[in-house]
């Protein structure tokens, strides 16, 4: 399977504890996104990479989370201190090319349940 | 800014019958617009975009879908639904004339039953 590959598919977690999720992108796409989607609503933007930079950042991504792209593969998005608010499922990315016309292949996506 | 609406939460068609999903956005400058439609437990699947020429543009599993600039719509159509086509789906925008990168913004979907 050539897809976005997104790991792990679910995962629970108590409060106040950190997770990091997994993103392996389409190779040789050079655009990775992260996206938060809540039940009833659309995909929201968290941040993008253009290879290993990233080169945009939500206000939702707030100082307790981070994410990475090393050497412009895969990439994680860890959550610190998980809060209840942040149950939601966590989608990845990712898309060829310099142009801002093509769309993007999502992943599978990983559903956060905090308790 | 830019934003994009979608009317209706949820969308019923008989099967075999004509369905149109509707969506209208809001850009400053041109738009370049997308539907995605998602399964459940599933991420977004491609399924067509607009970004210049013909508004009647045509996309995967027989869906198209008209860009009209007057009334700043894109809504999606299919002459004749399957019951297989039951899914959620997002209409999206990136405004095309801003510099750098600009995100794109997706509506908050509309969920079409087919109807055996």
């Amino acid at each position: 399977d050539t897809g976005v590959s997104q790991d792990p598919r679910h995962k629970i977690t108590k409060r106040g504890q950190n997770v990091t999720f997994r993103c392996d992108p389409i190779s040789e796409h050079n655009r990775l996104y992260w996206y938060r989607q809540t039940l009833g609503q659309g995909p929201e933007f968290l941040t993008y990479f253009q290879n290993e930079a990233q080169l945009e950042k939500s206000r939702l991504l707030s100082d307790r989370f981070s994410a990475e792209r090393p050497k412009g593969s895969f990439s994680t998005l860890e959550i610190q201190r998980t809060e209840q608010g942040d149950s939601a499922m966590y989608l990845c990315a990712s898309s060829p090319g310099e142009r801002s016309n093509t769309e993007a292949f999502f992943g599978q996506g990983t559903r956060l349940t905090v308790v | 800014a830019q934003s994009v609406a979608q009317p209706e939460d949820q969308v019923n068609v008989a099967e075999g019958n004509p369905l149109t999903v509707k969506c209208t956005y809001s850009v400053s400058g041109n738009p370049y617009l997308f539907w995605y439609v998602q399964y459940p437990n599933r991420g977004l699947q491609f399924l067509l975009k607009y970004i210049t020429g013909d508004n009647l543009v045509k996309g995967s599993y027989g869906f198209e879908a008209e860009f009209n600039k007057s009334q700043t719509s894109f809504h999606l159509k299919k002459p004749s639904a399957l019951v297989s086509d039951s899914a959620l789906y997002f209409c999206a925008v990136r405004d095309s004339d801003l510099g750098g990168y600009q995100k794109v913004t997706f509506g908050t979907g509309t969920k079409l039953q087919v109807i055996p």
